[in-house]
């Protein structure tokens, strides 16, 4: 059974750094892309980031481009979203996804609020 | 970026009719759009992928049509588990942006 279960959400002040895990298991992980996927509070679905399962590229949604770095450690099946630069529309549930077309499975999400 | 609407915003319907979501985007995305299904307090499931392929566990009720730009999600008879925000993705191209979604509720 596929299992993500994301860590290191939280309360952080506008212009300050978080660092989101996702600890993976179930699957074959250094076989298949991640994404990172957000939701804000009483809003829709966005696609966040996400890295490919066959080369290691990555992808950022332009609203976080150049503040977030997306990776990962295979070795110990887990990815990670560095985030910087924080600002008060970055406050969500952060889910974390197997897959970097459509997602087949999705962790619990980890809240992440910005705020002073 | 390609850029994904959905209709309508909420679709009222009772327990056992048929409903009809439709998903557009902006330029082809050829069958490259999933579904997912959304509950409150709860993360999304994909229920469709590849445009019309059912997840595995998803019932044969829901369906999924269309190709390039226009797309359509029928659920056949809905059912009291069926009541939720369904969301469109495409997923032709990073990033696999979401639609705004429509909420299924009761009538």
């Amino acid at each position: 059974e596929v299992q993500l279960l994301e860590s290191g959400g939280g309360l952080v002040q506008p212009g300050g750094s978080l660092r989101l895990s996702c600890a993976a298991s179930g699957f074959t992980f250094s076989t298949y892309g991640m994404t990172w996927v957000r939701q804000a509070p009483g809003k829709g679905l966005e696609w966040v980031s996400g890295i490919s399962g066959s080369d290691g590229s990555t992808y950022y949604a332009n609203s976080v481009k150049g503040r977030f770095t997306i990776s990962r450690d295979v070795s110990k099946n887990t990815l990670f979203l560095q985030m910087n630069s924080l600002r008060v529309d970055d406050t969500a549930i952060y889910y974390c996804a197997k897959g970097d077309n459509y997602v087949g499975s999705w962790g619990q999400g980890t809240l992440v609020t910005v705020s002073s | 970026e390609i850029v994904m609407t959905q209709s309508p915003a909420t679709l009222s319907v009772s327990p056992g009719e048929r409903a009809t979501l439709s998903c557009r985007a902006s330029q082809s995305v050829y069958s490259n759009l999933a579904w997912y299904q959304q509950k409150p307090g709860q993360a999304p499931r994909v229920f469709i992928y590849g445009a019309s392929a059912r997840a595995t566990d998803i019932p044969a009720r829901f369906s999924g049509s269309g190709s390039g730009t226009e797309f359509t999600l029928t659920i056949s008879s809905l059912q009291s588990e069926d009541f939720a925000v369904y969301y469109c993705q495409q997923y032709k191209n990073w990033p696999g942006t979401f639609g705004p979604g429509t909420k299924v509720d009761f009538k």
